[in-house]
Parts: structure tokens; sequence; C-alpha cells
């Protein structure tokens, strides 16, 4: 299947620093990207939903200026989290939006855990 | 009530068992995912379906649409089998962006 590869896979940083996560479809083109986070024994909560050439569409309840999301090209995209505090702390997943058979169908990055002290 | 619903939400098997995983949802939807989740975190999608059966080694996933139901089942499971396993849909057509509502997921863990 299509891999989707991030960077980094762990993240140890201190409060109010600013940490960038990197999403990259390796061998495919993607239109679209979405970002996810999950907190433990919980699924996956959508943040947003990153176009290419666009700006992304951020869910309910996710702010805009402290996750910002930048896809500038078919092959990546990032999230920055600006200011990060212990409650940012949690496991960011990205996934790429390919169309097969008509249908939209997802692959998922390997994920990034992000601690903040 | 949430819109997709899995269960069981937990479950124990010995190795070599049959194991079923169920979801349902509530919601009209173009195709229905169902994801593994190993401990490290990362997410492998197995199975994307919108009608019938899906077979992928000793994986087969099922959906009925009139009944807004899907199966997961694994065959002569195996400890490496153990994982979570999440039922996701989307809604919309192919021209849409088409967002995945997630279930809560199953946790499985097979004994030797």
């Amino acid at each position: 299947g299509a891999v989707v590869s991030q960077h980094p896979s762990r993240v140890i940083c201190k409060s109010g620093t600013s940490v960038k996560i990197e999403c990259r479809s390796l061998d495919f083109q993607a239109t679209t990207m979405f970002w996810y986070r999950q907190f433990p024994k919980q699924s996956l909560m959508l943040m947003a939903t990153s176009n290419e050439g666009s700006k992304a569409t951020y869910e309910q309840g996710v702010e805009k200026d402290k996750f910002l999301i930048n896809h500038a090209s078919l092959t990546l995209s990032t999230l920055t989290v600006t200011s990060a505090h212990p409650e940012d702390s949690s496991f960011y997943i990205c996934s790429a939006r390919i169309l097969a058979g008509g249908y939209n169908e997802q692959f998922f990055g390997p994920g990034t855990r992000l601690t903040v002290l | 009530k949430n819109e997709v619903e899995q269960s069981p939400q937990n479950l124990t098997a010995q190795e070599g068992e049959f194991i079923t995983i169920n979801c349902s949802y509530s919601v009209g939807i173009s195709a229905l995912h169902w994801l593994q989740q190993h401990p490290g975190g990362g997410i492998v999608s197995l199975f994307m379906l919108s009608s019938g059966k899906k077979k992928h080694g000793r994986l087969i996933a099922t959906i009925n649409i009139q009944e807004k139901h899907s199966s997961l089942h694994i065959t002569a499971s195996h400890p490496r089998d153990s994982a979570v396993y999440i039922c996701a849909v989307s809604r919309g057509g192919p021209g849409t962006a088409s967002k995945l509502t997630f279930g809560t997921g199953t946790r499985l863990q097979v004994m030797l």
C-alpha cells in the first residue's frame, strides 16, 4: 500500500516552545491530508483537513493559531504546535488521501508522540 | 449515542481462536474502513469496504449496507494480532474531503 511518513516520531520539548511535525506521502501525491490527535486509550480526533495550496479547515474547538498547518506541496504537510503546553502532549497522526475506485482511501502515518514538559 | 459503535471494547482470546469484531453505524456512508493500531501507536489500514466482503490473509471484512453493520474476522489468531482494531466510516462522494468518523476501538489480546 501507499506509504506515509511522519517526522519526528517522538519529541520532548519545554513548555513555551514550538514544535513542527512533518507528514509526507512517499510514493503518491496527496491533495488532501488530515491531522488527528489521540489521547491515551481514546480514539482519533480529527483536528483539521489540509488541502494543497489552500488554508486548512479546522474542526470545531481546534485553535488554528495554536496548531498551524501548511500544505505546501502535494507530498508534504506540516503541523506546528505553537507555544506548546503540557496539555498539548498527545499522539499526533496524519493521513493522506488518494482516490481509489471512486472512493477516498486514506493512508496513515506512524504518528508523532509529543511530550511537553 | 456515537455514530460508530464497536463491540466488544476489549477481547482476550487464545492463540488459534476465530475472532469477530463488530461495527455498527447510524449514518449513510460512502465507505467503511478497518484500521489496526499497534501498541507503538502506528496505524495500518486493513480494509476499505463499500459492499460485500474482502479477504486478506487471515483477515476477512464484511459489510451489510442495509443493516449498517460490518464485521472483522481473524482466523487462526496469533499473539502478533494483538492490537486495537478501529472501525471508521467516511461520508460523501469522491469529490469531497470525506472525513472519517471513528469508533472507539476494540482492544484485542491474543494469548499463547
